[in-house]
């Protein structure tokens, strides 16, 4: 079936502009992770949502970085008035919910490779 | 196309043993880096140890140490002395030198028994 699919592939814009990024998880995960990969760095995590719980938007790294999530479906990475060091590989996940039990595992989607000029 | 694949989803050792998780990856590049993450409850990704393609030598940091076998697209992971606050969810990831494409495993739930 269709996995995790990310637009666009890749992104190059000025600074100071706004960016969206999209991320289609795989149809009946509830569970979605954003995270973000800069060169040379490890990856971070930036915002998890699950169904209809308040956003865990503990990584998020200012206030110009916001995401949204409409029930179950697609969500909406903005980066407002970017600056270079936004420049990174920006990842969504998408997982059913686990339990204590049981680990539902993370599916990946290709990434956004984001280019701050 | 890359692909990472951890064929265990789910692992349990003893406290002070080692366990090793395992990673195989299929690629045609020659050049690109391998990763491995654990994403403990608070969801954040720590980096656990890096190994770029063209080095030989095994990484190794502190506890945690890979065996990567280049010929069978092999890089697993081992952690000596486990410890309770290893428990989490690891990943392994791949990282093309070419067009930096990152593609992770599905994890492997690795459980810490007292």
């Amino acid at each position: 079936g269709a996995g995790v699919s990310q637009s666009p592939s890749n992104k190059v814009t000025e600074k100071g502009k706004d960016v969206e990024l999209r991320c289609d998880p795989i149809s009946g995960h509830t569970a979605l992770y954003w995270y973000r990969q800069r060169l040379g760095q490890g990856l971070e995590f930036l915002i998890y949502f699950q169904g209809n719980s308040a956003p865990d938007k503990s990584g998020l790294p200012s206030d110009r970085f916001s995401a949204e999530r409409t029930g179950e479906s697609v969500s909406t990475l903005t980066i407002q008035r970017t600056q270079q060091e936004d420049s990174a590989v920006y990842l969504c996940a998408s997982s059913l919910v686990g339990d204590r039990f049981q680990e539902q595992p993370q599916h990946f989607g290709d990434g956004t490779r984001l280019s701050i000029l | 196309a890359q692909t990472v694949t951890q064929s265990q989803p789910e692992m349990s050792v003893q406290e002070a043993e080692t366990v090793t998780l395992s990673c195989t990856y299929d690629t045609s590049e020659s050049d690109y880096y391998l990763f491995w993450y654990k994403q403990p409850p608070s969801r954040q990704m720590i980096l656990v140890i890096r190994q770029e393609a063209y080095k030989q030598q095994n990484a190794t940091e502190n506890r945690f140490s890979v065996n990567f076998q280049k010929a069978a697209k092999s890089f697993s992971l081992k952690i000596s002395d486990s410890q309770l606050g290893d428990a989490a969810m690891y990943f392994c990831a791949y990282r093309s030198a070419v067009d930096d494409k990152i593609i992770f495993g599905k994890g492997t739930r690795l459980h810490i028994l007292p």
